[in-house]
């Protein structure tokens, strides 16, 4: 039973290079979140997807970033043209397609480091 | 702009004591309330879900209560142990799914 799986696990770029992050829900489910730790800071949610479909985005930078799951495969998180502010680790996690209140089940991050 | 807190910030405790620590938001945003237990170098663990006023949850020594009129919950430890060394996080869900944290209360448990 896989619970949320993130890979890269770390990730390298040069600025201006693109980062894409990758995440497969846990076993039926079928809502993914992403949040973002920069460094000494909490948790800060970005954003809310479903299948084919995006819920909640309000957390999301407005340019560079964006993010999809599509109706089959991971969903990715991805950064075009990354600046060292980018540099964080960014955690992907999943609940069934239930009452809100289903806890989260994280998956181990993907550290972003830009160079 | 949801403002979680949590306090203290960080705690070190010797094995054996008893500790608490406090999550405050605003009430009138309230739909749920997450518990979430994080070691390092692993990924956040959650503990509770609690969405009544008065609500009590425990799991073994670890039992959390929940005052939504005035906009608290408390997470308890009891007799501590090294193992339970870990950051302790709080998350609002105001029914949008999109949960807001607190910056976590870091627990350290001297053997």
């Amino acid at each position: 039973n896989a619970g949320v799986m993130q890979n890269p696990r770390h990730l390298v770029r040069r600025r201006g290079q693109e980062a894409r992050l990758r995440c497969s829900p846990m076993k039926g489910h079928s809502h993914v979140y992403w949040y973002r730790q920069l460094p000494e800071e909490g948790l800060k949610f970005m954003v809310y997807l479903q299948k084919e479909n995006i819920i909640d985005e309000s957390g999301m930078p407005k340019e560079r970033f964006s993010a999809e799951f599509p109706k089959e495969g991971p969903s990715i998180l991805r950064i075009q043209q990354v600046v060292r502010g980018d540099s964080a680790a960014y955690f992907c996690a999943s609940s069934p397609p239930a009452r809100t209140n289903s806890p989260l089940h994280f998956g181990n991050g993907t550290r972003l480091t830009v160079t | 702009i949801l403002n979680v807190e949590q306090s203290p910030q960080s705690l070190h405790v010797q094995e054996g004591d008893s500790t608490n620590f406090t999550c405050s938001f605003p009430s009138s945003n309230f739909y749920a309330l997450h518990w979430y237990r994080w070691e390092t170098a692993k990924s956040p663990e959650a503990l509770f879900v609690m969405t009544l006023n008065g609500d009590e949850k425990k799991k073994g020594r670890i039992s959390a209560t929940l005052n939504t009129k005035e906009g608290y919950s408390y997470l308890y430890i009891k007799g501590s142990q090294p193992e339970d060394s870990a950051t302790y996080l709080c998350a609002l869900d105001t029914g949008r799914r999109a949960l807001t944290f607190g910056s976590g209360t870091r627990l350290q448990v001297q053997p």
